[in-house]
């Protein structure tokens, strides 16, 4: 298995340019979350999907960033407008539904000028 | 928000030596499980202990739960280059929401 697929790996952009991050779960795993880390605060659970719907999106810092998963092998994050403050390495992680143990993907690492 | 506590921040020993991490943690938890990140890549799951478990093991590594004082340690054995890293304890909310501590920086000088 190819593991977790995230895309892009690095990403540039200029204040207020909408950006789209891409995950692709482990095939087979019904559980997807995205989560953020930065040096301040660690990493954060932004939101989690089961079986393609949203269960807790709690930690989206505010109404700029939206998380889609249209099926079970693709989810986006989305930031709209983006804003320097939203540097991070972004992950994506899978996992079965009960088991605990999550599968991270390499990051996208984004900066915002 | 952030719910464990990890204790160093920084630990830098010789190799061949054993390294000891702490987690404190706030409320009550189904799990407790321990991930390793290298630099510039994703989380690796390590090992997870339920809350009804009280130590286990898998290889080098050794992992202790104390629920009464909300804590939990890592201890890995006969240190390896290979170990440098930073490790992190995320406790299990729920049927499958972990939260993260803030990790600690392993370095094995050889």
């Amino acid at each position: 298995d190819a593991g977790v697929i995230q895309s892009p790996r690095h990403e540039v952009t200029e204040m207020g340019q909408e950006v789209t991050l891409r995950c692709k779960p482990i095939s087979g795993h019904n559980s997807l979350f995205w989560y953020r880390q930065t040096m301040m605060r660690g990493l954060e659970l932004l939101i989690y999907f089961n079986n393609n719907v949203p269960i807790d999106d709690s930690g989206m810092p505010e109404d700029r960033f939206s998380a889609k998963m249209p099926n079970a092998s693709f989810s986006t994050l989305k930031i709209q407008p983006s804003e320097p403050r939203d540097s991070a390495v972004y992950f994506c992680a899978s996992s079965l539904w009960g088991s605990n143990e999550q599968f991270f993907g390499p990051g996208t690492r984004l900066t915002v000028l | 928000s952030q719910q464990g506590e990890e204790d160093p921040q920084a630990l830098s020993i010789q190799e061949g030596e054993n390294a000891t991490m702490n987690c404190s943690y706030k409320t009550s938890i189904n799990n407790l499980q321990w991930y390793r990140q290298n630099s510039g890549r994703g989380l690796v799951h390590l090992i997870l202990i339920r809350s009804n478990e009280r130590e286990k093991h898998s290889g080098r590594l050794r992992v202790t739960l104390d629920t009464s004082k909300k804590s939990s340690s890592l201890l890995i054995t006969a240190s390896r280059a290979a170990d440098t890293a930073s490790y992190f304890c995320a406790t299990g909310e729920g049927a499958q929401k972990l939260v993260f501590g803030q990790g600690t920086r392993l370095t094995i000088n050889p």
